[in-house]
C-alpha cells in the first residue's frame, strides 16, 4: 500500500530563516515523489519532483530512500512562501503503470515579516 | 496554454440524490484523473481515465463513475449521494498518465450533501 505521512500540520518561520517541510513515504516499490504546493485562493500546482532535480522557488528536495523520506527545504524563507503544501506519491505497486498520487495531509506553512 | 477547468464551483444536494461534475482538460492531454478532497485531508485518488477507458481506480465504491469523452471533457457522476460524499472534487490531467507525468489541477467542485 502507499502511504505518504506529513507529520506537521503547521509549521511557523520568520522571513529569512531555513524551513523543512517533512515528508515520509510509505511504498513497496520505486516511487515517483513531488511536491505541490496551494497558495491562497489558488489552485493545487507542481512545485517540483525529484525526477527533476531542479530547484524550483529556492525549494530542493531529495529522495532518501533509506529512510524513505522527501524533505522539501528552502534555506532563506520569503513571505510569499506561505501556502499549503503537499507531498505525493506516484507509484506502480500492483504492476498498474498510471500516475495515482497518494497525497498527504499537507503542512499550512506560515512566514511572518 | 489554456489551464483546467471544471463546473460548477458549488454544489448543494440531499441525501439519495445524484450529481455530475465536469471537467474540462487541457488539450492535448489524454489522461484525467479525479480527487476527492475532504476537509483538512490531502486529495484522495477516486480514478483516472485514459483515452476514454478507467485506467485504474482507488477505494471508491461503484456509484462513483466517471465518463471520458473525444473533446478533452469528463464527468464524475456520483449516484445515492451520502453526507459523506460532502466534498472537494478536483480533476487533474496529463500528457499519458504515467508515474512521473505531471498533473494539472482544476480548482475543484465543492459538493455539500444535506
Amino acid at each position: 500500500a502507499q502511504r505518504v505521512t506529513q507529520p506537521e500540520k503547521l509549521l511557523s518561520v520568520f522571513k529569512g530563516a531555513p524551513v523543512e517541510l517533512k515528508c515520509n513515504y510509505s511504498y513497496s516499490g520505486s516511487p515517483e515523489l513531488f511536491w505541490y504546493v496551494q497558495y491562497s485562493r489558488q489552485r493545487l500546482q507542481l512545485l517540483l519532483r525529484h525526477i527533476s532535480r531542479e530547484s524550483i522557488k529556492g525549494f530542493t528536495a531529495d529522495l532518501n530512500k533509506g529512510e524513505t523520506s522527501f524533505h522539501l527545504k528552502k534555506p532563506f524563507a520569503q513571505e510569499e512562501d506561505s501556502a499549503m503544501y503537499y507531498c505525493a506519491l506516484s507509484g506502480n505497486a500492483g504492476g498498474t503503470s498510471y500516475g495515482k498520487l497518494t497525497f498527504g495531509q499537507g503542512t499550512i506553512l506560515t512566514v511572518h515579516p | 496554454e489554456t489551464g483546467v477547468t471544471q463546473s460548477p464551483t458549488h454544489l448543494i444536494k440531499t441525501r439519495g440524490q445524484q450529481v455530475t461534475l465536469r471537467c474540462s482538460s487541457q488539450s492535448g492531454h489524454n489522461t484525467v484523473s479525479w480527487y476527492q478532497q475532504a476537509l483538512g485531508q490531502g486529495p484522495q485518488f477516486i480514478f483516472q481515465y485514459y483515452r476514454e477507458e478507467e485506467n485504474g481506480r482507488g477505494n471508491f465504491p461503484p456509484r462513483f463513475s466517471g465518463l471520458q469523452f473525444p473533446n478533452y471533457s469528463s464527468e464524475l457522476n456520483v449516484n445515492a449521494l451520502e453526507l459523506d460524499d460532502s466534498a472537494l472534487y478536483l480533476c487533474a490531467s496529463s500528457l499519458a498518465g504515467g508515474l512521473a507525468d505531471t498533473q494539472y489541477f482544476g480548482p475543484g467542485t465543492r459538493l455539500t450533501v444535506l
